[in-house]
């Protein structure tokens, strides 16, 4: 699977956009784009995925450049329930149950 | 939809003892995965379960570690003998991977702390 970049920490104030940067220019065609966040003592937590085209629902967006090599999470509005550790883990489908989990970012959300 | 359900939530023992780590899948998944997660080595996976078969146990430390799952909705995890260096946070994670494409995300539980004395 593809190596991901994640800058290690982040901030962002209560209510603003949060938008978490993550590299992977080792990206192969058939490999998608996983975020996964965990929250202090809990299990991590699935946001969003894809694969070539912009992902949307509930929790966030998913915006990958037209390369593949980058894509951004985007929580449009950010609350203090918000901070938690984000992964990005790019996997192919069929071995995606060896997810590989980084250091992730830091985000903190501040009131 | 209760989630994945782990238990015990925390575990102390003693080094040498037996550890028995309990998880209880999402209904209708066909995937479970065991994983472990400390400060030094991050979140690692420990053994993968497809229709309650072992698929994939090379990330199981060493023989004193080993898994089962009876049935769809049942899995342990034991440590036999326990050792100070076992001391983490494992989790149980489930997912209905392979049906409608290999892409369905993993749910996890919300762990079992074991700490080894």
């Amino acid at each position: 699977d593809a190596k991901t970049t994640q800058p290690p920490s982040m901030d962002c104030a209560e209510g603003r956009a949060a938008n978490l940067p993550c590299n992977h220019s080792t990206i192969s065609g058939n490999e998608y784009v996983y975020w996964y966040r965990q929250i202090h003592s809990q299990g991590p937590q699935y946001i969003i995925h894809g694969l070539k085209n912009n992902e949307t629902n509930e929790m966030a967006s998913l915006i990958i450049t037209e390369d593949r090599k980058s894509s951004t999470l985007i929580l449009p509005h950010a609350t203090l329930r918000d901070t938690a550790v984000y992964y990005c883990i790019v996997t192919s489908g069929g071995s995606n149950y060896k997810l590989t989990f980084g250091k992730g970012t830091l985000l903190t959300v501040n009131p | 939809d209760a989630g994945v359900i782990q238990s015990p939530r925390h575990e102390v023992t003693e080094m040498g003892q037996e550890v028995t780590l309990r998880c209880k899948p999402i209904s209708g998944h066909n995937s479970l995965f065991w994983y472990r997660q400390t400060m030094m080595r991050g979140l690692e996976l420990l053994i993968y379960f497809n229709n309650n078969v072992p698929i994939d146990d090379s990330g199981m430390p060493e023989d004193r570690f080993s898994a089962k799952m009876p049935n769809a909705s049942f899995s342990t995890l034991k440590i036999q003998p326990s050792e100070p260096r076992d001391s983490a946070v494992y989790f149980c994670a489930s997912s209905n991977w392979g049906r409608g494409g290999n892409n369905s995300p993993l749910h996890f539980g919300n762990g079992t702390r074991l700490t080894v004395t």
